[in-house]
């Protein structure tokens, strides 16, 4: 694998379910991104780990629960979602320097039936 | 508030044509403004970057114009192809933080005509 990977690339769930998002990186980086992806919508900046350190949270509801247990995977817990959260849900890495290029994933289909 | 706007939504070029999509920020502490490029199905992947101390950068057919007194910048891809057909972001960010809090545009669907 190479690149930035992310699993699965579609999902389908209801409301009351639990599910999580799995990303994996490649590319030896120190910082992961999760982004969401909404039609007509810019990509919004949900969450940002250094070094398995949570820096960043976009005032992101708590039915989404980032997880970062090293640098190299990063997970999103679903639950008690909402039919409005359905988007594509991007992951993305990069060097936690100033320049270090972003690198995405390509996403996972979230449908919220 | 949107600080990154982008323009048009959507673009029909011919082939061989001039594909132009505009951007406008606000926050002028901005000093990295890169071009993303994403086909269906698979995230967006870096295409060009200005950073705000020259006028115009190019790579290949793709160039970015920047006019920092009005807060503008725009891609220009040449001699467009029916492969160049994507979706295309402009983004916005600061360099004082140690990662990349980019501000994305809405996007720009291309469609080149063969």
């Amino acid at each position: 694998e190479t690149g930035v990977t992310q699993t699965p690339r579609h999902l389908v769930m209801g409301m009351t379910n639990k599910k999580s998002l799995k990303c994996e990186q490649h590319l030896g980086h120190n910082a992961m991104y999760w982004y969401k992806q909404s039609a007509k919508k810019p990509l919004e900046l949900m969450f940002v780990y250094n070094f398995k350190e949570q820096t960043e949270n976009n005032s992101v509801p708590s039915r989404f629960s980032p997880e970062c247990p090293n640098s190299s995977h990063l997970f999103l817990h679903l639950h008690t979602l909402q039919p409005e959260d359905s988007a594509l849900y991007l992951c993305a890495s990069s060097q936690m320097r100033q320049g270090g290029e972003q690198y995405f994933g390509p996403g996972t289909r979230l449908t919220v039936t | 508030q949107q600080q990154v706007k982008q323009s048009p939504q959507s673009l029909i070029v011919q082939k061989g044509g001039i594909s132009i999509i505009n951007c406008a920020y606000e926050n002028t502490a901005f000093d990295y403004f890169p071009w993303y490029q994403q086909f269906p199905g698979k995230g967006p992947a870096l295409l060009i970057a200005i950073r705000p101390d020259v006028s115009e950068k190019k790579e290949g057919r793709f160039t970015i114009s920047f006019n920092k007194s009005a807060k503008q910048f725009s891609l220009h891809i040449m001699d467009s192809q029916p492969g160049d057909s994507a979706t295309y972001f402009c983004a916005a960010s600061r360099r004082d933080t140690g990662f990349q809090k980019l501000v994305f545009g809405t996007g720009t669907r291309l469609l080149v005509s063969p």
